[in-house]
């Protein structure tokens, strides 16, 4: 079956223009989590949602990112006015719920110029 | 907080060679532990994962045992392949409370181990 998606795949901006990321999770999963991995680092956690609120966004790093999840299902995380401190790869993250294994989309890597 | 720390790479090993990548955690609870891999070109995927203490977790020839006593949970392979070259992430998982009762599973991830395996 199909697994999570991202797109795009590639985002090039220049610093204080706004971009959003999206992803698809596997269908089914009601648990969905965005990383961010920095080169050389290991992916770190942004915000977690369980159905379509945000259970937690504590790991968000300021107040220019915002994700969304209006429907249950697709997920779209939003960064404005872009730093060049934010480029990265984005990770979204799917899974059943509680323990069950998080599966990894292939990511977005963001480059601010 | 929680935090992984993993064996720095870069790692280069001959084929058939045996592989460990050290892996110490710190965590306020009790925690579930993972290994994930990342081969070229592809996604985090879980290779292993251990929920308590002397728990061994094992797939495609790897294996780690949950060691509590000295919070670690080291990777370790009898015979690698030259299939095996990818990046290996540690990661442990603590159920946490948030919001209106729900949990929050994240993974806390190490800094990952860059294996490189030669014919």
């Amino acid at each position: 079956g199909a697994g999570v998606s991202q797109t795009p795949s590639n985002k090039v901006t220049e610093k204080g223009k706004y971009v959003e990321l999206r992803c698809d999770p596997i269908s089914g999963h009601t648990a969905l989590y965005w990383y961010r991995q920095s080169l050389g680092q290991g992916p770190e956690f942004l915000i977690y949602f369980q159905g379509t609120g945000a259970a937690d966004d504590s790991g968000l790093p300021n107040d220019r990112f915002f994700a969304v999840r209006p429907e249950g299902s697709v997920s779209t995380l939003k960064i404005q006015r872009t730093e060049r401190g934010d480029s990265a790869v984005y990770l979204c993250a799917s899974s059943l719920g509680g323990m069950n294994e998080q599966f990894f989309g292939p990511g977005t890597r963001l480059t601010v110029l | 907080g929680d935090s992984v720390t993993q064996m720095e790479g870069p790692v280069t090993l001959s084929e058939e060679a045996f592989l460990t990548i050290n892996c110490t955690y710190t965590a306020t609870g009790y925690p579930s532990l993972f290994w994930y891999v990342q081969y070229p070109g592809e996604g985090l995927q879980l290779l292993l994962k251990a929920t308590k203490a002397d728990d061994k977790g094992s797939n495609k020839g790897f294996e780690a045992t949950y060691r509590k006593e000295t919070t670690s949970f080291h990777l370790e392979k009898g015979s690698v392949q030259v299939s095996d070259s990818a990046v290996y992430f540690c990661a442990l998982s603590v159920t946490r409370i948030v919001g209106r009762g729900g949990s929050n599973y994240k993974l806390t991830f190490g800094k990952g181990t860059l294996l490189t395996v030669n014919p």
